[in-house]
């Protein structure tokens, strides 16, 4: 157990709808990154916050949107869902932001756009 | 843009055998991780190499990185059952933005 925590586990939704996956970072972390994982995409980079503000970037769509609260829980907002948008949805928190600190990673959510 | 590469993509080994995962880069980085997924699971984080030249062993598996070479590699000894799982690795860009590789199915056969 990473000390992360995600919800919800799974989602299954609709083409168009609009969802919302929530990240809990370890005590202590500032830094939260979301991660999307599909077949076809692999493992990319979507977004990271370091304590509240947005840090970098990287594959994320106009569609997604991310923001990290003053508790430090972060919410990833997927809206105007496509089929390809199916993919694990991961979160990883550390204690400060660049590579020098270790990622721990979230269970993950199963987003299953039908 | 950062390229990772990892090879081969799929491994099947016998229970006992010693083989290799190699994950190349494309721009100069000093600071690569390897992770261990588990079917339907979550990243598990395995090492964390942050220096040329850099070693690190943990039970059955020793992880390098040559950040001349652009490389790192994961050596497995005397492979178990247990092992079996996919193995990435990711590489800090210098832009707090880590690239992972395409990731190794290694499949332990008893």
């Amino acid at each position: 157990d990473s000390g992360v925590t995600q919800t919800p586990k799974h989602l299954i939704t609709a083409t168009g709808q609009r969802v919302t996956l929530r990240c809990s970072p370890r005590s202590g972390d500032l830094s939260v990154y979301w991660y999307q994982q599909s077949l076809d995409q692999g493992l990319q980079f979507l977004i990271q916050y370091y304590n509240g503000e947005e840090r970098a970037k990287g594959n994320i769509l106009e569609r997604f949107s991310a923001q990290q609260f003053p508790d430090l829980h972060s919410e990833l907002n997927l809206s105007s869902l496509e089929l390809g948008d199916s993919a694990l949805y991961f979160c990883a928190s550390s204690i400060g932001t660049g590579g020098l600190y270790e990622q721990y990673f979230g269970p993950g959510t199963r987003l299953t756009v039908t | 843009e950062l390229k990772v590469e990892q090879n081969p993509l799929f491994l099947s080994m016998q229970e006992g055998k010693n083989y290799t995962i190699y994950c190349n880069y494309s721009t100069t980085s000093d600071r690569l991780y390897w992770y261990r997924q588990d079917p339907g699971k979550s990243l598990e984080s395995l090492f964390v190499l942050l220096s040329n030249g850099a070693v690190k062993q943990e039970g059955r598996l020793m992880a390098s990185l040559d950040t001349k070479a652009r490389l790192s590699t994961l050596h497995i000894t005397a492979a178990v059952h247990d092992l079996s799982a996919t193995y990435f690795c990711a590489v800090d860009g210098w832009n707090e933005k880590l690239t992972f590789g395409t990731g190794t199915r290694l499949t332990i056969i008893p």
